[in-house]
C-alpha cells in the first residue's frame, strides 16, 4: 500500500450504532487530519494530530471521537450519529504541521446515517 | 482572518479551450496558497502551491496559477482543456504562523465537453 488509505470506503449506519473509520499513511508523515466534506460546503477541518498529540479540535460534536495510536494510524470513532452527519470523511497527512506543508489525502469514507 | 472565495461553483468548457478557475483570498499574513483537484470517488490531490518563491506557479497536468497580491487572487489556468480534466477543483489558503491548517473554498466543478 502506498500513500494514504482509508477503510471502509463506504459505511451505512443507524443512529444508535457505533462504528470506526480507519486511516493509515505510508508516507512517514508526522501530522494527520480528519476532514468532513458535505455537498455545497467547503471542507471542514475536524481534528489535527501532530506527533500523535491532538493540536486542533474544531468544535466537533462529542459523538465524533478521534484516536491516534501512532504517527501512521488515525481513527474516527462514531456513535449516536445524526442524519446530517452523512458526508464524505477524508483523512490527510503531511510531513509536519506547518503552514507550508502539503497535505496528502486518502480516498475518503462515504458515510450514510439512517 | 483567512478566507477563500471561488467564483463559480460550476464551469463548463469545450475540449481544447482555455480553462480559468477563479480564486480570491483574504489573509492577514503573507499567504501560502494551494490548488487541489478531486476526481470522482477519490480524495484531493495537490495541483500546485504558492510559497512566495515565484508569482507564477506551475503544477501538474499542465495547470498553472498566478499570485497577484494587488488583486488578492490566485486563479488557476490551463491553455487547453482535456476530457480528463473534468473534476472538482479547490483553492485553499494556509492559516500561517506555526499552524498547518488550511481554509478551503467551496470548490468549482469543471466539465469538459467534447
Amino acid at each position: 500500500e502506498t500513500g494514504v488509505t482509508q477503510t471502509p470506503r463506504h459505511l451505512v449506519m443507524g443512529m444508535t450504532n457505533k462504528k470506526s473509520l480507519k486511516c493509515e499513511q505510508h508516507l512517514g508523515h508526522n501530522a494527520m487530519y480528519w476532514y468532513k466534506q458535505s455537498a455545497k460546503k467547503p471542507l471542514e477541518l475536524m481534528f489535527v494530530y501532530s506527533l500523535e498529540e491532538r493540536v486542533e479540535n474544531n468544535s466537533v460534536p462529542s459523538r465524533f471521537s478521534p484516536e491516534c495510536p501512532n504517527s501512521s494510524h488515525l481513527f474516527l470513532h462514531l456513535h449516536t450519529l445524526q442524519p446530517e452527519d452523512s458526508a464524505l470523511y477524508l483523512c490527510a497527512s503531511s510531513p509536519g504541521w506547518g503552514f507550508q506543508e502539503t497535505q496528502y489525502f486518502g480516498p475518503g469514507t462515504r458515510l450514510l446515517v439512517l | 482572518a483567512q478566507s477563500v472565495t471561488q467564483l463559480g461553483s460550476h464551469v463548463s468548457v469545450s475540449e481544447g479551450a482555455l480553462v480559468l478557475l477563479r480564486c480570491n483570498y483574504s489573509s492577514s499574513v503573507p499567504p501560502y496558497l494551494f490548488w487541489y483537484v478531486q476526481y470522482p470517488n477519490q480524495g484531493l490531490q495537490l495541483l500546485l502551491k504558492y510559497t512566495s518563491a515565484a508569482t507564477l506557479v506551475k503544477g501538474i497536468n499542465g495547470f498553472e496559477a498566478e499570485f497577484k497580491k494587488s488583486e488578492t487572487s490566485f486563479h488557476l489556468t490551463k491553455p487547453s482543456a482535456h476530457m480528463s480534466d473534468a473534476a472538482e477543483y479547490f483553492c485553499a489558503v494556509s492559516l500561517g504562523g506555526s499552524q498547518g491548517n488550511l481554509i478551503f473554498g467551496k470548490g468549482t466543478k469543471l466539465s469538459v465537453k467534447p
